[in-house]
């Protein structure tokens, strides 16, 4: 079973600080990864995707990717009270049929808190 | 309209009813999916739609049936549906479905299944 594993928290920072949220993934032909945060009833939302090893920074985010490990992070800068959410880690896995066929696999989601 | 819209946002069903939820993305994008987001569960890829045709069926019971009239829309048809069936449904699309590019979701229709 190709997996995607999250610690589901809940993580709990202070204002201003620095965030970070962590996944594995476990096929090691994934690709492509992504990070998308939820608030509580409202559906997925896509903050960041990742290709290459490194860091890919977006304002106060930065994703972080080492395909060597199979690990994939996510750092908040600056936390705010708003980035209070689940944040969700989803990777592209090859499919059973192999090829170029990818289905995004999700995992169970971090609940990160920021208190004011 | 932009992005990917669902309807109806809120739905509930009696075991015995049939009804169907609506997606429709306004992005010009070539791929679809259903899936489904249970409490304490990652989410679940239901069903997959490229180019209007079906190229991934997750095992999901035949109670749920999807329809693809055209690129922009794609149907979830419930019927005798079950209480743990309630759930959020989310509507996602992508540019493709063969190479991996970023999903857009709707925002949902929360089933409850009474």
């Amino acid at each position: 079973q190709k997996e995607v594993e999250q610690n589901s928290g809940p993580l709990s920072v202070p204002e201003g600080a620095i965030a970070s949220l962590n996944c594995t993934y476990s096929d090691r032909g994934s690709q492509s990864f992504f990070w998308y945060r939820q608030y509580s009833g409202k559906s997925p939302e896509l903050i960041m995707f990742i290709y290459s090893n490194g860091d890919k920074e977006d304002g106060r985010f930065t994703a972080q990717l080492n395909k060597a490990s199979q690990y994939v992070s996510l750092l908040i800068r600056d936390s705010q009270p708003s980035d209070s959410a689940t944040y969700l880690c989803a990777v592209n896995i090859v499919g059973d049929s192999g090829g170029s066929n990818y289905k995004l696999t999700f995992g169970k989601g971090t609940l990160l808190t920021v208190n004011p | 309209e932009t992005g990917v819209t669902q309807t109806p946002r809120h739905l509930v069903m009696g075991m015995t009813n049939k009804k169907s939820l609506k997606c429709e993305q306004h992005l010009g994008h070539n791929a679809m999916y259903w899936y489904k987001q249970s409490a304490k569960k990652p989410l679940e890829l239901m069903f997959v739609y490229s180019l209007e045709e079906r190229v991934e069926n997750n095992s999901v019971p035949s109670r749920f049936s999807p329809e693809c009239p055209n690129s922009s829309h794609l149907f979830l048809h419930l019927h005798t549906l079950q209480p743990e069936d309630s759930a959020l449904y989310l509507c996602a699309s992508s540019q493709d479905y063969l190479v991996s590019y970023e999903q857009y979701f709707g925002p949902g229709t929360r089933l409850t299944v009474t």
